[in-house]
């Protein structure tokens, strides 16, 4: 079975500073995909980023950039320029590439503080 | 349109009630799930629907009842429920075909059971 561990319960970081939140996995599979969600305390999970395994290159999507390393089982979350709407509970989430997207195996997640 | 809308967003309910859980969406997807989350923790599947039709149930206790009428909406049915099914229920949904796609979720309805 996929595991999914995010070793970082909580993180701060300081408003414009940059933070990185960590990410491994355990799978079998060569092709799958990963994501970042956000959950506000407004609840709404809303995806940040998505890395798919069969692409070396890292995704970016503006102010989020992923360090993805296979071999490793790992995939972190940077956030640079951080703001005060970044703070939110992150969770890291694996699929592999049969499956549908909303069963995918999710971390125990990462509580995110951004201080002013 | 890419939302998923839930109703009612809180709900409280004594032990004996019987209430529904809404979920809705217009974006095509023919998949959509329910989630039992806790606070601080990640959210639990409890069922999945592809094309309407039941193909996982987590498990759940019978007292959980989902439904999908049609392809745009997605009950869950509550009878008889203990205070420790008090939590956060969100809906997802996504395209059944896989590949790029991520799950859209709602706001959830925050139920305690009373």
């Amino acid at each position: 079975a996929q595991t999914v561990t995010q070793s970082q319960p909580e993180m701060s970081v300081q408003e414009a500073e940059t933070v990185t939140l960590s990410c491994t996995y355990d799978t079998s599979e060569s092709d799958y995909y990963l994501f970042w969600y956000k959950q506000p305390p407004s609840r709404q999970m809303i995806l940040v980023i998505r890395q798919e395994a069969y692409k070396q290159q890292n995704a970016t999507e503006n102010r989020f950039s992923v360090n993805f390393q296979k071999a490793a089982k790992s995939f972190s979350l940077k956030i640079s320029d951080s703001q005060l709407g970044d703070a939110a509970m992150y969770f890291c989430a694996y699929s592999p590439t049969n499956t549908n997207a909303g069963k995918s195996t999710f971390g125990d997640g990462t509580t995110l503080t951004v201080k002013p | 349109d890419t939302e998923v809308t839930q109703t009612p967003k809180h709900l409280v309910m004594g032990m004996t009630n019987k209430k529904s859980l809404k979920c809705e969406q217009h974006m095509g997807h023919r998949a959509m799930y329910w989630y039992k989350q806790k606070a601080k923790k990640p959210p639990e599947l409890m069922f999945v629907y592809s094309y309407e039709k039941l193909s996982i149930n987590e498990s759940v206790p019978s007292r959980f009842s989902p439904e999908c009428p049609n392809s745009s909406l997605l009950n869950l049915h509550l009878h008889a429920l203990q205070p420790e099914d008090s939590a956060l229920y969100l809906c997802a949904s996504s395209h059944v075909t896989y590949r790029g796609t991520e799950a859209f979720f709602g706001q959830g309805t925050r139920l305690t059971v009373v």
